[in-house]
């Protein structure tokens, strides 16, 4: 059980285009999903909290005009990089939180995202 | 604001050995402490988390962590070590209802 997935597990896309990534929760209701941003060899940095139906909380110096969240039910939430760049390139990794048990968030499997 | 610090960036072991990884936290008021692994190119994976109750927590794979408040610790162990042990390593401190903040990691590689 806990099992969120994430879509895609990599792309690569040119520079000023926007990619979308998706995060499913498939055997529980995810009422709060969060987004996570991971450097090579750093630890994650959390980008944003969504819960479903609300916009999403942004952490400071995030762009929120530039990454786009939208949780718009308790099994889907998805990333949108927009006008993406080069140092937009990065591990991305989602996670999910019932309502049932808000003491652990159940982490996905990342998208590598390469902007050339 | 709550923040956790891994003191070790990187640790050798050899297999067979036993492996002690530090945490340390801040934070206000009783934390919620979590110990997550990561492979290369993967997601975590939840080794264990304490919330209340027995300071010495057992988790999945034959690790354990004890919580010691004294000492603002949640030191992650493990008897013997595996080669497929090796990845990065991160402890998390969070709240109920509210997000987790995550330290920088250890990385573990093991030696034959």
């Amino acid at each position: 059980g806990a099992v969120v997935s994430q879509h895609p597990s990599w792309v690569i896309c040119k520079s000023g285009t926007s990619v979308k990534i998706e995060c499913r929760s498939l055997d529980f209701q995810a009422t709060t999903m969060f987004w996570y941003r991971q450097f090579p060899k750093q630890s994650l940095m959390l980008m944003a909290t969504s819960n479903e139906g609300s916009k999403a909380t942004y952490e400071q110096g995030v762009e929120k005009d530039k990454f786009l969240i939208n949780h718009a039910s308790l099994t889907l939430s998805t990333l949108t990089v927009t006008s993406a760049h080069p140092e937009d390139s990065s591990f991305y990794i989602c996670s999910a939180r019932s309502a049932g048990n808000t003491d652990t968030q159940y982490f996905g499997p990342g998208t590598r995202l390469t902007v050339l | 604001a709550q923040s956790v610090t891994q003191p070790d960036i990187h640790i050798t072991v050899s297999e067979g050995a036993s492996l002690e990884l530090r945490c340390n936290y801040s934070y206000g008021a009783t934390p919620y402490l979590f110990w997550y692994v990561q492979s290369p190119g993967q997601g975590l994976q939840l080794l264990l988390k304490y919330f209340s109750g027995d300071t010495l927590v057992q988790g999945i794979k034959g690790f354990e962590a004890e919580f010691k408040r004294s000492q603002s610790s949640f030191n992650l162990r493990k008897p013997s070590v595996h080669w497929s042990d090796a990845a990065e390593y991160f402890c998390a401190v969070g709240a109920k209802n509210n997000d987790m903040r995550f330290g920088a990691g250890t990385r573990l590689t093991v030696k034959p």
